[in-house]
């Protein structure tokens, strides 16, 4: 399996401020059609799972705009332009290259 | 409006087996694949695997290979996983959640979660 690694694992962040959360998996993600098949998921309180990046950088219908990925290979980073209240939650990067493995979590709190 | 929704909660001894159904409305059902996943206690998401949207192709994460089936029945737009020998790290939420099937656009919609509790 391809063993996916978040970092930092928790973060605290003051609102207005921008924030920064890196993966990186231990086989390429980047296939040939050019594509790199790593995603990223929020998960709020009490919520089920939100879809915020596909395919490495392409931000899904409704996601913010402050939201933003970027990366290739094996190396990839989400980022916040500016924290909100409400981006509080854990979030997971998840790699579909093969069958699903998903990042450890990071923790974003507000301070 | 797109939804899934899913069966409610289970309450489980070891050793038994449950079956967890996930309801789709709103979308071609057979324009996607199927996914289970569920969130342990202190722990991260976990994919369990998915079902494509006609029977054959279907790919379980290796751990539980043996003990998990995934079904669907295209007449109805729902999803069935079945987890059989329950043990007590089996606690967790359970969520169905779907990808399309030939242009992936990530996990794109997930259900509201079904809590398995094995406890004797």
């Amino acid at each position: 399996d391809i063993v996916m690694t978040q970092s930092p694992l928790s973060l605290s962040v003051t609102p207005g401020e921008p924030a920064s959360i890196s993966c990186r998996s231990s086989q390429s993600l980047l296939q040939t059609n050019e594509y790199n098949y790593l995603d990223w998921y929020l998960q709020k309180p009490g919520q089920s799972p939100q879809l915020l990046i596909y395919l490495g950088s392409h931000r899904a219908s409704g996601v913010p705009d402050r939201f933003s990925g970027s990366g290739s290979g094996t190396d990839f980073t989400l980022k916040i332009s500016r924290v909100e209240a409400e981006d509080v939650g854990v979030y997971y990067c998840m790699q579909a290259q093969q069958t699903r493995t998903f990042g450890q979590g990071t923790k974003v709190e507000i301070k | 409006q797109v939804h899934l929704v899913q069966s409610g909660a289970e309450v489980k001894k070891p050793g038994a087996s449950v079956k967890v159904s996930c309801k789709a409305s709103g979308f071609t059902f057979t324009d996607f694949s199927i996914h289970w996943l569920r969130l342990a206690p202190g722990q991260g998401l976990e994919w369990l695997g998915r079902i494509p949207p006609y029977t054959g192709g279907t790919k379980y994460a290796e751990k539980f290979e043996g003990r998990i089936t995934m079904t669907r029945d295209t007449s109805i737009s729902t999803a069935y996983m079945e987890l059989t020998s329950l043990r007590s790290d089996d606690t967790a939420v359970y969520y169905c959640a779907r990808t399309n099937f030939r242009d992936y656009r990530g996990i794109d919609l997930w259900g509201q979660g079904t809590l398995l509790t094995v406890s004797s």
